[in-house]
């Protein structure tokens, strides 16, 4: 299956709110409630931030938030900090017990 | 603490095979999938497939059917990756990861392998 596509970079400044889109078809985002989000510094592994489009893994900070239009997940990050600039992800099930990701997007905090 | 730890760098040939091994501790094993996803440097994440510790049974990324196996051994709560037919393409980091129903919860550090003559 092909990628997710999400924008190459996003930009905000400190205290400012973002957001993030992952658009897929309706084979995976579309199709399930299932679209999980990571952020990754660099160098350093992925985590994870949301899961099952819009729940936070316990003890995350409630400045990420998700959602999902039709084909269309989002990620939103509200008061940006200068530690949110890194890369970001999203992933989908996909049916058939397959996953894909999205090809990720460079978050920099002006 | 739920903890992967995974082997450390490898350095191989074009068409070698290499086996990347993902220890896992603080949970129980046979109760999560393991997940495996590669990154190419400067690339993004690439899912390749999972593993049921339980039952052993796989499911493999359509682009590497044919050339990966994921194993495990309950024994030392261990899951391992074997990728062959390696060619420059396939220089990346690769990480497990536990499955926590469609999202990964916990990732090992990586493991960097290198493909070069």
């Amino acid at each position: 299956q092909s990628a997710l596509t999400q924008p190459a970079s996003v930009s905000g400044s400190p205290g400012q709110s973002i957001t993030i889109s992952c658009t897929g078809t309706n084979s995976d985002v579309g199709s399930y409630n299932l679209v999980s989000w990571y952020q990754q510094h660099p160098g350093k592994a992925p985590k994870l931030i949301i899961y099952e489009g819009s729940k936070w893994p316990s003890g995350l900070s409630n400045r990420f938030s998700g959602s999902k239009s039709g084909n269309t997940a989002s990620l939103t990050i509200s008061g940006l900090q200068a530690e949110d600039e890194a890369d970001y992800y999203c992933c989908s099930y996909a049916g058939s017990s397959t996953w894909v990701f999205g090809g990720g997007t460079k978050l920099t905090v002006l | 603490q739920v903890q992967l730890v995974q082997s450390g760098a490898e350095v191989k040939k074009p068409g070698a095979s290499v086996k990347v091994s993902c220890k896992a501790s603080g949970y129980t094993f046979s109760g999560f999938y393991m997940q495996w996803v590669r990154q190419a440097p400067g690339q993004g994440l690439e899912w390749m497939g999972w593993i049921n510790p339980n039952s052993g049974f796989t499911k493999y990324a359509q682009n590497f059917q044919g050339r990966v196996t994921m194993t495990r051994d309950m024994s030392i709560t261990t899951a391992y990756m074997e990728l062959s037919g390696l060619t420059s393409d396939d220089t990346a980091m690769y990480y497990c990861a536990r499955d926590k129903g469609e999202h990964a919860d916990y990732w090992g550090q990586g493991t960097l392998v290198t493909v070069s003559s």
